[in-house]
């Protein structure tokens, strides 16, 4: 009955350093998000999943970022060559696709800072 | 370009006294409507929502209203309670479309006791 989970909670990494961040959705949940919050700033889509597979990853702000799902359950976002302004809050969410109205049930967050 | 708006950044309330965050959108194919509320050092919340076929939601305390000719919500909470301070989120999403969210900025709400 856990909700969603993200770890690490906090990352501190240098600039050019690769880093992984990994989301456990909430069981059964077959829709998976990845969104970001930089300060000051609302949240922003990354990517999305549906199953294993990425239908809409408009919000992917470079080649730097690439996500995969596998087994239809856990998910990691990774961010090669890390700049400053990669800086932010990542929040990952699930939600159930029984209809296109759904909420979106969010993890607690990674907040990353690249030195 | 930001599709969905929260013009007010903070909004400090009276315990007992109704609170009222306002949200506004851009985008016509949106046609559902959330509110979420966020604490420090966690996530968001989902509170309430609201599709575009209905002007009006409630749910207890919260009550969301939706007016799509001027492309306004707003979420009333009514008695306001300290426990509701947070930062709340309004987002909006093209059913018909993705299922990403589109959110504003937020909207820090303090409530006095």
């Amino acid at each position: 009955g856990a909700g969603v989970s993200q770890s690490p909670s906090n990352k501190v990494t240098e600039k050019g350093k690769d880093v992984e961040l990994r989301c456990d959705p909430i069981s059964g949940h077959t829709a998976l998000y990845w969104y970001r919050q930089s300060l000051g700033q609302g949240l922003e889509f990354l990517i999305y999943f549906q199953g294993n597979s990425a239908p809409d990853k408009s919000g992917l702000p470079s080649d730097r970022f690439s996500a995969e799902r596998t087994g239809g359950s856990v998910s990691t976002l990774t961010i090669q060559r890390t700049q400053q302004e990669d800086s932010a809050v990542y929040l990952c969410a699930s939600s159930q696709l029984t209809s296109a109205y759904n909420e979106q049930f969010f993890g607690p967050g990674t907040r990353l800072t690249v030195l | 370009d930001q599709q969905v708006k929260q013009n007010s950044p903070s909004l400090s309330v009276q315990e007992g006294r109704i609170s009222i965050l306002n949200c506004d959108y851009t985008n016509s194919m949106f046609d559902y409507f959330l509110w979420y509320k966020k604490y420090p050092a966690e996530g968001p919340t989902f509170l309430i929502s609201i599709s575009s076929i209905k002007d009006k939601n409630e749910d207890g305390r919260f009550t969301v209203f939706l007016n799509k000719s001027a492309k306004h919500l707003s979420l009333h909470i009514v008695p306001s309670q300290p426990g509701d301070s947070a930062v709340y989120f309004c987002a909006a999403s093209d059913t018909a479309g993705s299922y990403q969210l589109t959110f504003g900025k937020g909207t820090k709400l303090s409530v006095i006791p």
